[in-house]
């Protein structure tokens, strides 16, 4: 089955910086999505993105599918964005949507 | 749009008893609902794919009679952990796929689920 992969496993931020997340991919795929998982487990969609680019408000994302990467950029970073940031993907021929191993983001004022 | 909802949202048991957890997909249908398992700072792990009208298809490890899906409507998918032990202790997740706009998930509020 397809490998995603995460990078970096942990980031520590200071309010008001940017950064970028990113997730590798082993296989072409037909979904890649990103959510953010709150501090009560609940996952947020955040982008459907399985090529191309979207925005949005402060949060962007580009898949590069021939490349099998995806990032997720996060701009003017807040406290509230705080939290774990997963992407998932699913193979062309499957079924299945299998998660990276997540980003641990954390926001400080 | 594109809710899905799950109850309870908190359980705690004796071992040994039997948990059922409920998903819905609130405004939409859908034909395939997955049931994930998420410990403590991991990831989340599929465990199963239900299909509604039919029999569940389980990932590598997991035990069919442990963990029993029900997906009888296009709405509606259930999973009962029977005879629980601490060790089915875990975060379970539900998901759904839209029938008419199949490519992206989404998914429930997650259940935590403690077997004392």
């Amino acid at each position: 089955g397809i490998q995603v992969e995460q990078s970096p496993p942990d980031l520590i931020l200071q309010e008001g910086a940017n950064s970028t997340l990113r997730c590798n991919f082993s296989d072409s795929v037909n979904n890649l999505q990103w959510f953010h998982q709150n501090p009560w487990g609940q996952l947020i969609n955040l982008f459907y993105i399985p090529s191309g680019t979207k925005q949005n408000g402060r949060l962007s994302a580009t898949t590069v599918a021939t490349e099998r990467y995806s990032l997720l950029y996060i701009s003017s970073s807040q406290t509230t964005d705080s939290g774990v940031y997963f992407c998932a993907a699913r193979e062309t021929a499957g079924n299945k949507l299998t998660f990276g191993g997540g980003t641990r983001v954390l926001v400080k004022p | 749009g594109a809710v899905v909802s799950q109850h309870p949202s908190r359980v705690i048991c004796k071992s040994g008893t039997s948990v059922k957890i409920e998903c819905r997909s609130l405004d939409f249908q859908a034909t395939t609902m997955f049931w994930y398992r998420q410990f403590p700072k991991q990831s989340l792990m599929l465990m199963a794919t239900s299909n509604e009208g039919s029999k569940a298809t389980y990932e590598q490890g997991v035990e069919k009679d442990k963990f029993l899906i029900n997906h009888a409507s296009l709405t509606l998918s259930t999973l009962t952990v029977t005879s629980a032990h601490p060790e089915d202790s875990s975060f379970y997740i539900c998901s759904a796929r839209d029938l008419i706009k199949p490519n992206e998930q989404f998914f429930g509020p997650g259940t935590r689920l403690t077997v004392l």
